[in-house]
């Protein structure tokens, strides 16, 4: 049973570029949430989907950030206009529902130049 | 959010029982309290949950205290492998969310 993908692993963008990052859950997961973590930090909450519905996104910047979860296909974390302080490892992570644990994804590490 | 409180770091040795601690003095009744787990370039990974009793697995245990205000992550006997930063974790499934809320984690050092 494969666990959750994140693609791509890594990703460099330049300041004002558009940064698309891709997660596939887990089967039969229909619960995605997004994470991100800055340097030595602990990660932080951005937003929890169910298929084509986004149920929290407190997390998320107001600005410039969007996610979807389509019901064919991956989930999409979506940074537009990318600034240096986007630059960070954004984690997936996915459940069967709001009991089981949620499992992770290895991350996308997005550089900003 | 409710928040958790971790000592930054611990050391064992190989072999040896480790009791991670973590405080949560403003957890709510609904919050689960979750361990989780994250080596270098990786995601985290789940270790154990509980909400109120005392829960065992192959990875680990966890005591929760009477009061739920504090937690104890057991590994019973460290090995090399489990060098990593333990998050002691709330889950808030509340009505309109579901998201975990991380404090800083404990980096544990293990020595053979």
């Amino acid at each position: 049973n494969a666990g959750v993908m994140q693609n791509p692993r890594h990703l460099v963008r330049r300041r004002g570029q558009e940064a698309r990052l891709r997660c596939s859950p887990m089967k039969g997961h229909s619960h995605v949430y997004w994470y991100r973590q800055l340097p030595e930090e602990g990660l932080k909450f951005m937003v929890y989907l169910q298929k084509e519905n986004i149920i929290d996104e407190s997390g998320m910047p107001k600005e410039r950030f969007s996610a979807e979860f389509p019901k064919e296909g991956p989930s999409i974390l979506r940074i537009q206009q990318v600034v240096r302080g986007d630059s960070a490892a954004y984690f997936c992570a996915s459940s069967p529902d709001r009991v089981q644990p949620q499992h992770f994804g290895d991350g996308t590490r997005l550089s900003i130049l | 959010d409710a928040k958790t409180t971790q000592p930054n770091s611990m050391e064992s040795n190989e072999e040896e029982p480790v009791h991670l601690p973590c405080n949560h003095s403003t957890i709510s009744g609904t919050d689960y309290i979750h361990w989780y787990r994250q080596l270098p370039s990786q995601g985290p990974e789940y270790v154990i949950h509980g909400l109120t009793s005392n829960v065992n697995n192959r990875m680990a245990s966890l005591a929760i205290a009477e009061d739920r205000k504090s937690s104890t992550l057991i590994l019973h006997r460290a090995t090399l492998r489990d060098a990593a930063v333990y998050y002691c974790i709330l889950r808030d499934s509340s009505y309109n969310t579901d998201k975990l809320i991380f404090g800083t984690g404990t980096r544990l050092q293990v020595f053979p």
